[in-house]
């Protein structure tokens, strides 16, 4: 089955720097990773997705880059803000699994006024 | 739309006592995937039902834990005979199942605590 794996565990950044996340998966059939943010006591909430069609997806401050060959997708956030800090999860889903998604392990985004 | 709707938002149960967990999808959606998060660590997968049947079980521990998803009525997770290792938040997420993968949406979770 697939495995996602997801570094670093623990990320702090100053306010306006850059946030890098990367995170890898093991089955190739997978085509679609979504990433969700988690801030603390709530729900996961979508915050962006990319489909193995395409390489790079942005969204304002958040993007989303895809290397199918390598197997690995990472998430970018530029001039971070103190209300970016929460946990990410970065997933992996095969299209004959629906929507069921595997999640990585999670990286807690400090980000420091 | 309500979105995805889970009840009770905490509970407590002695060990050995049972956990009923509810979860109402989002209206019109089929599919429900129900995944667990221990302290500090993340979503593990347990089961995916639609309507009346079971489509993956891979992540449900092999005893005293069981899900359905009826004709009517919410879908339950169900755990017999809890240990202080269950304790955890559990989450429900529900999608239309169209293919393709779509986003699922999440409900506020099930803070389980056994005593």
């Amino acid at each position: 089955g697939e495995n996602v794996e997801q570094h670093p565990s623990t990320l702090s950044v100053q306010e306006g720097d850059s946030a890098v996340i990367k995170c890898t998966y093991s089955d190739s059939a997978s085509n679609y990773f979504p990433w969700y943010k988690q801030e603390l006591g709530k729900r996961p909430q979508l915050i962006i997705d990319i489909r193995s069609n395409v390489g790079e997806k942005k969204d304002q401050r958040i993007a989303v880059t895809l290397n199918k060959t390598a197997k690995h997708f990472s998430l970018h956030i530029t001039e971070t803000q103190p209300e970016d800090s929460a946990v990410y999860f970065c997933a992996a889903s095969p299209k004959t699994s629906y929507d069921k998604v595997i999640f990585g392990p999670g990286t807690s985004l400090s980000v420091i006024p | 739309n309500a979105g995805v709707m889970q009840n009770p938002r905490h509970l407590v149960r002695r060990r050995g006592q049972e956990a009923r967990l509810r979860c109402s999808p989002m209206k019109g959606h089929s599919h429900v995937y129900w995944y667990r998060q221990l302290p500090e660590e993340g979503l593990k997968f347990m089961v995916y039902l639609q309507k009346e049947n079971i489509i993956d079980e891979s992540g449900m521990p092999k005893e005293r834990f069981s899900a359905e998803f009826p004709k009517e009525g919410p879908s339950i997770l169900r755990i017999q005979q809890v240990v202080r290792g269950d304790s955890a938040a559990y989450f429900c997420a529900s999608s239309p199942g169209l293919g393709g993968n779509t986003e699922a949406f999440f409900g506020q979770g099930t803070r389980l605590t056994v005593v």
